[in-house]
């Protein structure tokens, strides 16, 4: 069965502080690797959807890494502010499009 | 920007009643999916379906479940027995063939 491990599991930050989290994921059979921000009764909002080894995205402040050798992305959040608390989920494509979630990691931004 | 629209976005219900959960994924996407997180579980997958039929289920897509797609438009889950382990939030999503997903906000199931 496939897996995706995400952490921290939570984090409490104070504004203006940077911070990254990590999902790491099965490097055999890459396809895609896809991030998304989710704030409690919102949609789960697409962050990048990576594919490439070495890729690095960046929208905003938000920017994601990715590791397909060794099986792991990084997202980093630049001087977070406290609409950037949500949970932030990886997802894995299995085969198809079926997606296989990590747990997620709750930001909390305190102003 | 298009949207994956879910009604009702809370639903409770009585064990052993039908519910069916309401989509309008976003028009020109082919893909269709259903996917729950049970409350401090994984988001995990339930079904996706291409073509006017199921594509993938998983386990936990039994007998119980059932998906329609009756107009064109609407994309509908159906639980048939509602059980309380059936209480999570379920999502809907669709995407088009580059795989990139759009998601619904959610119905939050209460099964009592």
């Amino acid at each position: 069965i496939l897996n995706v491990e995400q952490s921290p599991q939570s984090l409490h930050v104070q504004e203006g502080d940077s911070t990254n989290f990590t999902c790491s994921f099965p490097s055999s059979n890459f396809y895609a690797l896809h991030w998304y921000r989710w704030e409690t009764a919102k949609s789960p909002e697409a962050l990048f959807v990576m594919t490439l080894n070495g890729d690095e995205k960046k929208k905003g402040r938000i920017s994601a890494t990715l590791n397909t050798k060794e099986g792991y992305s990084y997202l980093y959040i630049k001087g977070s502010q406290p609409e950037d608390s949500a949970t932030y989920l990886c997802a894995f494509p299995e085969y198809g499009n079926k997606l296989v979630f990590g747990a997620g990691t709750i930001l909390r931004v305190k102003s | 920007e298009p949207e994956v629209t879910q009604t009702p976005s809370h639903q409770v219900t009585q064990m052993g009643q039908e519910v069916i959960l309401r989509c309008v994924p976003i028009s020109n996407h082919l893909y269709f999916y259903w996917y729950r997180q049970i409350l401090g579980q994984k988001v995990e997958f339930l079904v996706s379906f291409y073509n006017n039929e199921i594509s993938e289920k998983s386990e936990i897509f039994d007998d119980q479940f059932s998906v329609e797609r009756p107009d064109g438009s609407n994309f509908t889950l159906k639980i048939r027995s509602t059980k309380l382990e059936d209480s999570a939030m379920y999502f809907c999503a669709s995407s088009d063939r580059s795989g990139g997903y759009t998601f619904g906000s959610g119905t939050r199931l209460t099964v009592v």
